[in-house]
């Protein structure tokens, strides 16, 4: 079953604007780490932001925050302010932490990423 | 810069050959996991090691395998290569294997197969 959900294959936004890109997990776990990382054309994999989930505040990390509602097991990142330079794909990504966990070690579970445009 | 470094950035090959990716991961960091991504499968985890001991294993193929040494450095070996495992390697390395420690990714190393 997919652990990580991103609904948003692509979304185009205006630059200075701000963004939500959506992320929906499945857990049976008490204990998960979720993470964002953004991938520009170039390839590489770059971490933005974690949210744990005792965090009781949801994390921010300059112009990124994530609105995390673990009610809805959903962990939406937003970008304000946009920059051509956060044209890119995002991943959301989930670390399950505890038994269920025992096979992977950790290992995160990405989503299928959502490509995000800005235009000027 | 990640502080994760990976060599080669890009390798081209044939079917039925064997390959080596090589990963540093970042000072400190004891855990190295590798990862592929392809347009079909997405991001898959592979395998993962902890201060030199295999620690848990993903979606790998029995034809693939990996090992840390202990200077921390990992190796992905590939063999028997077929064309479907074309795709970007990537590594990544976190301090442990803890939940809330995020793993900072390397490059990749980019795989085609003719």
């Amino acid at each position: 079953a997919q652990k990580i959900t991103q609904t948003q294959p692509g979304m185009f936004v205006q630059e200075k604007e701000a963004v939500t890109l959506d992320c929906t997990y499945d857990t049976s776990d008490p204990s998960y780490g979720l993470f964002w990382y953004k991938q520009p054309s170039s390839g590489e994999m770059i971490f933005l932001i974690y949210q744990g989930s005792y965090d009781q505040q949801n994390a921010t990390e300059g112009r990124y925050s994530l609105n995390f509602q673990k009610a809805r097991k959903s962990a939406n990142l937003v970008i304000s302010a946009s920059q051509l330079g956060d044209s890119a794909m995002y991943f959301c990504a989930m670390r399950e932490g505890g038994s269920s966990n025992s096979n992977s070690g950790y290992a995160l579970n990405f989503g299928k990423g959502t490509s995000l445009l800005v235009t000027p | 810069d990640s502080g994760v470094t990976q060599t080669p950035k890009h390798l081209i090959t044939a079917t039925g050959q064997r390959v080596t990716l090589r990963c540093s991961p970042r000072s400190g960091d004891l855990s190295v996991y590798w990862y592929q991504q392809s347009l079909d499968q997405g991001l898959q985890f592979l395998i993962q090691y902890y201060n030199g001991e295999e620690r848990a294993k993903g979606n790998i193929l029995e034809r693939f395998s990996a090992q840390q040494f202990p200077d921390l450095h990992s190796e992905l070996n590939l063999s028997s290569l077929e064309l479907g495992d074309s795709a970007l390697y990537f590594c990544a390395s976190s301090v442990g294997s803890l939940p809330n420690q995020p793993q900072h990714f390397g490059d990749g190393t980019r795989l085609s197969i003719l």
